[in-house]
């Protein structure tokens, strides 16, 4: 089956730094990561996916780069604020194999100092 | 629209109890699955349903029991408590799209349950 590996497991930035988690996948058929944001005491959420039919996606101050060459996948957080503590999933998706299994990796707790 | 709402929020089980974790969406989602969240592990599938009738095994299925009766309602059985089951469990659901993109729908959780096996 397919197995997700997220780097690193604890990263800290001074607010208004950015911040840039990393993720490998070993399938190939592998065509959709998702990242969730799960704050302290509550579920997790989607902040932004991106599919294999692009290389990179953005979203305000949160960007997704994807390298399918390499399989692994990144997530930019710039100009990081107080809000944005809590740890980030990333997740990898076999779709199109007839397995629906949603993969994820074992998270990074980002702390964000003011 | 209320999402996937999850019963009981906390729960406390003896070794060898049973019970049942309840998990209801109301946004005509097709898949619903379970996943337990344990630190440092991430979220780990238990079992998956992709409609009515339909369920499969996920990554740690074992010691778990799924249905699927109905689209809103998919409830989590636990037939013989084990401290190993000691986790937190979120139910979540998604839309099942169609083409190529028929499964690579965000998943909506809900809010969890913590459970404690002594």
């Amino acid at each position: 089956g397919e197995n997700v590996e997220q780097h690193p497991s604890t990263l800290s930035v001074q607010e208004g730094d950015s911040a840039v988690i990393k993720c490998t996948y070993s399938d190939s058929a592998s065509n959709y990561f998702p990242w969730y944001k799960q704050e302290l005491g509550k579920r997790p959420q989607l902040i932004i996916d991106i599919r294999s039919n692009v290389g990179e996606k953005k979203d305000q101050r949160i960007a997704v780069t994807l390298n399918k060459t390499a399989k692994h996948f990144s997530l930019h957080i710039t100009e990081t604020q107080p809000e944005d503590s809590a740890v980030y999933f990333c997740a990898a998706s076999i779709d199109g194999a007839g397995s629906y299994q949603l993969t994820f990796g074992k998270g990074t707790k980002l702390s964000v100092i003011p | 629209n209320a999402g996937v709402t999850q019963t009981p929020k906390f729960q406390v089980l003896k070794t060898g109890q049973s019970m049942t974790l309840q998990c209801a969406q109301d946004m005509n989602h097709e898949y619903m699955s379970w996943y337990r969240q344990d630190p440092g592990m991430g979220l780990r599938l238990i079992h998956y349903s992709v409609g009515a009738g339909i369920t499969d095994q996920g990554e740690v299925p074992n010691g778990y029991n799924v249905s699927r009766s109905t689209t809103e309602d998919f409830p989590l059985r636990l037939l013989s408590a084990a401290p190993s089951q000691t986790s937190v469990y979120f139910c979540a659901s998604s839309y099942v799209g169609t083409g190529e993109w028929a499964y690579n729908s965000p998943l909506h959780f809900g809010n969890g349950t913590r459970l404690t096996v002594t």
